[in-house]
């Protein structure tokens, strides 16, 4: 089946640190890429929706200078965390998909700030 | 919207069947299912797109009421590694939007 690879896996960083995240699709080519964020015990919420060669769009209440998403190619996003904080301490997962396709989603990238 | 997962959890024996309902007050594309163990990524189980439809592999099945903008997920005679927590996503329009995840569903299989 589809495989997306997220990495890195596990990242703990100081407060004011930028960290970046990749999701790659390995064996097929992704139109559009989704970050999610996960708190403890709740549900996973999309952060922003990205499309190869365009501008990320985000969900309301994220902010887009915070969260850099680049899409520079149909199997690669990236998403940095810029000056990041305690408060951004959360499961970022990432997932992939094709036209009238299901998304396949990473194992996710579990980020600490202290 | 976020849609609405009931019930919020479950507690069964092995052997024993389950259904987890997911309702939406907006019309919908299609619903996905996802399963998630603790502290690991979502792993998908089913889509069902609009036009009314039901599926299933193994023990694991679903419908998807299009008028009712509702869908149940079916889990019969429940194995120990069907434990988790179960996610329905839903989404509007078909090909590019996010999923809007429900809350949850706590399933706790115990022997």
């Amino acid at each position: 089946g589809a495989v997306v690879s997220q990495h890195p896996s596990w990242v703990i960083c100081k407060s004011g640190t930028s960290v970046k995240i990749e999701c790659r699709s390995l064996d097929f080519q992704a139109t559009t890429m989704f970050w999610y964020r996960q708190f403890p015990k709740q549900s996973l919420m999309l952060m922003a929706t990205s499309n190869e060669g365009s501008k990320a769009t985000y969900e309301q209440g994220v902010e887009k200078d915070k969260f850099l998403i680049n899409h520079a190619s149909l199997t690669l996003s990236t998403l940095t965390v810029t000056s990041a904080h305690p408060e951004d301490s959360s499961f970022y997962i990432c997932s992939a998909s094709q036209p009238n396709q299901p998304q396949h989603f990473g194992d996710g990238t579990r980020l600490s700030i202290l | 919207q976020q849609p609405v997962q009931s019930p919020q959890a479950v507690i069964l024996r092995e052997g024993e069947d389950a259904v987890i309902n997911c309702s939406s007050s907006k019309a919908l594309y299609s619903v996905h299912w996802y399963r998630q163990k603790h502290g690991e990524a979502p792993v998908f189980l089913m889509i069902l797109l609009k036009g009314g439809e039901q599926k299933g592999h193994d023990k694991i099945s679903a419908s998807f009421n299009e008028k009712k903008q509702q869908s149940s997920l079916y889990l019969t005679a429940s194995q120990l590694s069907y434990s988790g927590t179960y996610f329905c996503g839903t989404e509007s329009r078909g090909g590019a939007d996010g999923l809007t995840f429900g809350k949850g569903t706590h399933l706790i299989i115990q022997p």
